[in-house]
């Protein structure tokens, strides 16, 4: 357990229906990171903040996708209107200014 | 290009024996080179890294070593055990970015 949590693990919805994913860093963490994994793959950067302040977005980080993290604290992933292809491990990571990097269990997302 | 190639894809070895997993990249300007590694269901946890300016690095049972004219690394599991069965992904970092692999499964028959 590296101390970063995630919320939900699993998670299964309909195309078309609205998810947020929810992950919590490591308190004296300022930096935080998603990434998407799909199967047989690495990790894939989406984006990530600093403190409050999200500084990097993807190509891969359609108008569907936002997040946020509001308070510098926790930060949420939310996918619009999702689709098939979103199906995948959304993974969660923290770190203090750019050392080591500590990835949380992750929220797997099937898109029915 | 911003791109790491790992191979092999899969990796089969015997209890006792060494795993020798080989990236590559591209972009002369990555200067972490991490090693993760990660079990079903989890996410990746950080294994070894080292930085271009080092040719080798050691942490018990493994290895990184970095050839930087050739632009390639590789890890090194000495004896290694059932236990380290797992998927093992190269990484490289420019900045705050990190760049995986595509991953090596990692299976050691006991």
């Amino acid at each position: 357990d590296t101390g970063v949590s995630q919320d939900p693990r699993h998670k299964i919805t309909k195309r078309g229906q609205n998810v947020t994913f929810r992950c919590d860093p490591i308190s004296e963490h300022n930096r935080l990171y998603w990434y998407r994994q799909t199967l047989g793959q690495g990790p894939e950067f989406l984006t990530y903040f600093q403190n409050e302040a999200q500084l990097e977005k993807s190509r891969l980080l359609s108008d569907r996708f936002s997040a946020e993290r509001p308070k510098g604290s926790f930060s949420t992933l939310e996918i619009q209107r999702t689709e098939q292809g979103d199906s995948a491990m959304y993974l969660c990571a923290s770190s203090r200014l750019q050392e080591t990097q500590y990835f949380g269990p992750g929220t797997r997302l099937l898109v029915l | 290009q911003q791109q790491v190639k790992q191979s092999p894809q899969s990796l089969i070895v015997q209890k006792g024996g060494i795993s020798i997993i080989n990236c590559a990249y591209e972009n002369t300007a990555f200067d972490y080179f991490p090693w993760y590694q990660q079990f079903p269901g989890k996410g990746p946890a950080l294994l070894i890294a080292i930085r271009p300016d080092v040719s080798e690095k050691k942490e018990g049972r493994f290895t990184i070593s970095f050839n930087k004219s050739a632009k390639q690394f590789s890890l090194h599991i000495m004896d290694s055990q059932p236990g380290d069965s797992a998927t093992y992904f190269c990484a490289a970092s420019l900045g705050d970015k990190i760049i995986f692999g595509k991953g090596t499964r990692l299976h050691i028959l006991p």
